[in-house]
């Protein structure tokens, strides 16, 4: 079976520069999370999804972060405009049903704003 | 003050020391808790569980101290594949979905 499967892996960016990373949770996994992580501030979450339904998105920082999920396979993470703060590793994680708490995380997105 | 606290260590110990991490949270109304690892630049993964009276996986043993608010990790028999970030993980309280508090974790280094 798959994992969560992120892309890019990477991305570097110019200030201003619209970023949108993208997000395949493992298939079956009713919840989908995504997660930014910083030496400063560890592991945050910005927003979370059950069904492609957003839940709670109390983590999003500002409204240059917007997150969709048009359906079930697949997610998205905006950034726009892009700043160097928002510069970290961005996460995306999915969990079952019967296992909410029991998170996969996928490889991540190291995100550099310059 | 952070929700959830750990030590950032680094811990440096030899290989079959036994080794213990705490962490404490902040919220008393919080109700499931939970390890995770993460390995250099890679994505964190769930360690373990944590249950109110205490729980063992192998090496590993976690046990909750609701009165303390703290958690606490033990490893014995360190191995050198166990050098990893450990993040202690908070359910806020019961009515707050499904959002989790990660800890900024606790490194581990095992060495030869």
């Amino acid at each position: 079976d798959a994992g969560v499967i992120q892309s890019p892996r990477h991305e570097v960016t110019e200030m201003g520069q619209e970023v949108t990373l993208r997000c395949k949770p493992i298939s079956g996994h009713d919840y989908l999370f995504w997660y930014r992580q910083t030496m400063m501030r560890g592991l945050e979450l910005l927003i979370y999804f059950n069904n492609n339904v957003p839940i709670d998105d109390s983590g999003m920082p500002e409204d240059r972060f917007s997150a969709k999920m048009p359906n079930a396979s697949f997610s998205t993470l905006k950034i726009q405009p892009s700043e160097p703060r928002d510069s970290a590793v961005y996460f995306c994680a999915s969990s079952p049903r019967t296992g909410p708490y029991e998170q996969y995380f996928g490889p991540g997105t190291r995100l550099t704003v310059t | 003050r952070k929700e959830v606290e750990q030590d950032p260590g680094p811990f440096n110990v030899p290989e079959g020391a036994t080794v213990a991490f705490n962490c404490t949270y902040s919220n008393s109304a919080s109700q499931s808790f939970f390890w995770y690892r993460q390995d250099c630049r890679k994505e964190p993964k769930l360690l373990m569980s944590v249950y109110s009276s205490g729980n063992e996986d192998g090496r590993f043993t976690a046990q909750l101290n609701r009165a303390s608010q703290y958690i606490s990790l033990l490893i014995r028999d360190s191995k050198l594949s166990d050098s990893a970030t450990y993040l202690c993980v908070v359910k806020p309280q019961e009515n707050s979905g499904y959002a989790l508090n990660f800890g900024k974790g606790t490194s581990l280094l095992v060495t030869p």
